[in-house]
């Protein structure tokens, strides 16, 4: 079956580092690889949408690649801040209008 | 600019009674539809899609329904809640037809079984 695996320990790192979360996936071919990102008590928010031909999309200070070898997504947060601390969400979605989601890796940064 | 709202926010219901929750998506038309439950700690968990007005698909066998009575409007229900019902509610919206496009959630429902 599709499992996707994000690190169930929270990344702690301090102001100014950057950030990377891992995504891994197994028995998938997805088409379309999203980051979401969920503070406590709301919904997810989308961040980045990256296709399974592009490498590596940007987007201010993130950035997020896909490697369909490795069926692998790293999302980067440079110059991390204290409000980027938040649960970041990967989906995996193929042709279908079901994506399925990761459990998220929550991200703490300390001032 | 598209929408999504639901509600209540948060609710304290006691086993057995009945559940209305409710989420209506504005400025766009004919969305795909998803009800969420999230447990603590866990994953996202789909329990309805809808594609159309009428059109319920469900995921996962369960003490809860659904229903699409409006384009935009899009309703989980259930007749007895059970204590395992407890959870946080998360409706989202989806562009029709277009695979690559990203779901947006509502704010979610805090709903405690007492």
């Amino acid at each position: 079956s599709q499992k996707i695996e994000q690190n169930s320990e929270a990344l702690n790192i301090q102001e100014g580092k950057t950030a990377t979360l891992t995504c891994n996936y197994t028995n998938y071919s997805p088409a379309y690889l999203q980051w979401y990102r969920q503070d406590p008590g709301r919904g997810p928010v989308f961040l980045l949408l990256i296709r399974e031909n592009e490498k590596e999309k940007r987007k201010e200070r993130l950035k997020v690649t896909f490697d369909t070898t490795l069926k692998q997504s790293l999302f980067h947060i440079t110059a991390s801040q204290p409000a980027d601390s938040a649960t970041y969400l990967c989906a995996l979605s193929g042709g279908s209008y079901i994506p399925t989601f990761g459990r998220g890796t929550s991200l703490i940064v300390h001032p | 600019s598209q929408t999504i709202h639901q509600w209540p926010a948060t609710l304290v219901q006691p086993v057995g009674s009945p559940l209305s929750l409710e989420c209506t998506v504005e400025g766009t038309s004919n969305p795909n539809l998803y009800w969420y439950r999230q447990a603590a700690g866990r994953g996202l968990q789909l329990l309805f899609y809808s594609v159309g007005i009428g059109q319920i698909s469900s995921e996962v066998p369960q003490n809860l329904s659904a229903s699409r009575p409006q384009d935009r409007q899009f309703i989980l229900s259930s007749k007895k809640l059970l204590l395992s019902d407890s959870g946080f509610y998360l409706c989202a919206w989806r562009r029709q037809g277009q695979a690559s496009q990203p779901q947006h959630f509502g704010d979610g429902t805090r709903l405690s079984i007492l």
